[in-house]
């Protein structure tokens, strides 16, 4: 069974402070990972996604995230908030199994993040 | 190209009552998973569609069950309603295929049912 944990449901920043959202997985076999941003109501946006290669891996909107295997933690980071990345951020674990697995998702709780002028 | 649509957007219903959720998936898209978001939580898979069969389920009762069209476009439905199915239903559709930047899921808006 796979598992996802956020820690801390909800972060506060500055506007163009830096941005870390924790996101720690369990998993028995290599996983392939994600983190999906959700404007309120909306559905949920890739922003970025690491399945195999290079461990630092860059999405949109100038989030990345770091695959680090000895601590099974996969943080999201932005060097500079800005008022629009205000959103609900959900990190999310599957392992490969063919291209339908990436539909079967376990997601963690969620991060609230707001960012203050 | 159009992206994945839900509907209805918003529906209330009473407890024993049934549901149907529908979905309109990407085009060019074959898979189809539903998810249930619960208000304060993260999404949980409910099942996915793939060529109009069932590929996977997550730990949800039978009173959950779903279809897939020859379009692609599939339904949710819910049986006996209990006030625990109040939350957010989201449908998501992908390629399937097994190139990794091929299959990235494309989430719709969401159906946000309400059960009193």
């Amino acid at each position: 069974a796979q598992s996802v944990t956020q820690l801390g449901s909800h972060v506060s920043v500055s506007e163009g402070a830096l941005v870390l959202l924790r996101c720690n997985y369990s998993s028995s076999v290599p996983p392939y990972l994600f983190w999906y941003v959700q404007y309120p109501n909306q559905g949920l946006q890739l922003l970025l996604k690491y399945t195999t290669g290079a461990t630092l891996v860059k999405g949109i909107n100038g989030f990345e995230a770091e695959f680090k295997k000895s601590e099974t933690s996969f943080h999201l980071t932005k060097p500079s908030a800005h008022m629009s990345d205000a959103a609900e951020y959900f990190c999310a674990v599957t392992s490969p199994g063919g291209g339908t697995s990436y539909g079967k998702l376990t997601f963690g709780q969620g991060t609230i993040l707001t960012v203050h002028p | 190209e159009t992206g994945v649509t839900q509907s209805p957007t918003h529906l209330i219903k009473t407890r024993g009552q049934q549901v149907t959720l529908r979905c309109s998936s990407q085009s060019g898209h074959n898979t189809v998973s539903w998810y249930q978001q619960a208000l304060g939580q993260g999404p949980q898979f409910i099942f996915q569609y793939y060529r109009e069969e069932e590929n996977g389920r997550g730990n949800f009762p039978p009173r959950f069950s779903g279809l897939q069209f020859p379009n692609y476009s599939s339904e949710l439905n819910v049986n006996a309603l209990e006030l625990d199915d109040s939350a957010l239903y989201l449908c998501a559709s992908s390629t399937g295929q097994t190139s990794s930047g091929a299959n990235v899921l494309t989430f719709g808006a969401g159906s946000r049912l309400t059960v009193l």
